[in-house]
């Protein structure tokens, strides 16, 4: 079985924070992603890597970088957090093929405050 | 653009009936299409696909969908439904020409199925 393991289940940072969320597959696979779930907006794609040291903003970059120093970890990194960065964070991973499924992690609810 | 609509922010159905989760989706080429179901407090997890060859597809938990091309449409459907089945379900889009092998999922807002015993 696929897993992916985000760092955190929950956290609370502070205002100004720098913020580090981990995530981690086993299963070899090239593209990975990070999303953010809002009530009534479903997922929305934050950055996404193809592959090692490569990376691609998605739709709502602004806020956020991200790193893939190697293949199996991607980490979203919140430069200074800011009370509208409060949501659930998905971390995903899936083979390079598009008829693929992508895999999630079980999310990391980040309260900023 | 791409997109995918599920026009149901809720959807209630009594056990043991029929349900259905709508999704619509618009995109330039030919689509894989996909469901993920996520119940509370976890991630998403995978129920079926689309990709190609007979419309209909047959998924994880008793799920079913139907592609059908002329309406756009890719919904999912259970012919009984359990209580077990109560969760927030999402529609996925790929468009392949856009997507190019990187992987990217164009999401819904979510429905949530309430089914009551």
């Amino acid at each position: 079985d696929v897993k992916v393991t985000q760092s955190s289940r929950y956290l609370v940072k502070r205002t100004g924070e720098k913020v580090f969320l981990e995530c981690v597959q086993d299963m070899d696979h090239e593209n990975m992603f990070w999303y953010r779930q809002d009530p009534g907006l479903g997922l929305r794609l934050i950055y996404f890597s193809y592959d090692v040291k490569m990376k691609e903003k998605g739709d709502i970059p602004e806020g956020y970088s991200v790193s893939r120093e190697k293949k199996e970890r991607f980490s979203l990194i919140l430069e200074s957090a800011s009370t509208n960065q409060t949501s659930m964070y998905l971390c995903a991973s899936s083979l390079t093929r598009d008829s693929a499924e992508a895999f999630f992690g079980q999310g990391t609810r980040l309260t900023v405050v | 653009a791409q997109s995918v609509a599920q026009p149901e922010d809720q959807v209630n159905v009594a056990e043991g009936n029929p349900l259905t989760v709508k999704c619509t989706y618009s995109v330039s080429g030919n689509p894989y299409l996909f469901w993920y179901v996520q119940y509370p407090n976890r991630g998403l997890q995978f129920l079926l696909k689309y990709i190609t060859g007979d419309n209909l597809v047959k998924g994880s938990y008793g799920f079913e969908a139907e592609f059908n091309k002329s309406q756009t449409s890719f919904h999912l459907k259970k012919p009984s439904a359990l209580v077990s089945d109560s969760a927030l379900y999402f529609c996925a889009v790929r468009d392949p020409i856009i997507s190019s092998n990187t992987g990217k999922l164009i999401f819904g807002q979510g429905t949530t199925l309430q089914v009551k015993p």
